[in-house]
């Protein structure tokens, strides 16, 4: 069964620093890219970051950039986010998603359950 | 950065009707990088159509999408409940970043 699962969200206060995971079982991981979505209360989809295949190219949603690093461990099928100086805005249910027939441009087919991170003081 | 802006906010429409959802972007979206999601609360998005106007795996055919350059439709023939959902479009042109709508509400009249 193809599966993505995050974890590692929680409340930190501002500025700290979260490191999200994204387990992924069912598939070979490593032939394909993998997307971090957020979606803060009551509001929109909002992409993140984007990791390629094999971790050489990473990409980042302006609103993070500089703040937020996108990795993966290929030999233990996870993806990772770190999060710095994190802010109130960064508030929001995080989603790992695979994206569709292994390169960029075609969507994302599988999506984990979430993780919600709470930045707050 | 390619915006997305989806019409409208909110449809209100009953079971067995037809609904046509709008996105149109703020510059061409080249060779149809267009994907649309399906929302439910509480729950992950689920790739409806990539490419404009492919079905993913296990869509129904009552899903549809069309459209072109700037201005893409997503069409459900005849609305069954489970439907009633928020649907939202995504651009994937060339390198990131991606962008997605701000979404349609379909609700039961």
């Amino acid at each position: 069964q193809v599966q993505l699962v995050e974890s590692g969200g929680g409340v930190v206060q501002p500025g700290t620093s979260l490191r999200l995971s994204c387990a992924v079982s069912g598939f070979t991981f490593s032939t394909y890219a993998i997307h971090w979505v957020r979606q803060a209360p009551g509001k929109g989809l909002e992409w993140v970051a984007l990791i390629s295949y094999d971790g050489s190219n990473k990409y980042y949603a302006d609103s993070v950039k500089g703040r937020f690093t996108i990795s993966r461990d290929n030999s233990k099928n996870t993806l990772y986010l770190q999060m710095n100086r994190l802010r109130g805005e960064d508030t929001a249910v995080y989603y790992c998603a695979r994206s569709f027939g292994g390169g960029y441009n075609n969507g994302m087919d599988v999506w984990g359950q979430g993780t919600t991170v709470t930045v707050s003081s | 950065e390619t915006v997305l802006t989806q019409s409208p906010g909110t449809l209100s429409l009953s079971p067995g009707e037809r609904a046509s959802l709008s996105c149109r972007a703020s510059q061409s979206v080249s060779s149809n990088y267009l994907a649309w999601y399906q929302q439910k609360p509480g729950q992950a998005p689920r790739l409806l159509i990539y490419g404009a106007s492919s079905r993913a795996p296990g869509i129904p055919a009552r899903f549809s999408g069309s459209g072109s350059g700037t201005d893409f439709t997503l069409t459900i023939s005849r609305l069954e409940p489970e439907d009633f959902a928020v649907y939202y479009c995504q651009q994937s042109v060339g390198s990131p970043p991606y962008t997605f709508g701000q979404g349609t509400k379909l609700e039961i009249k």
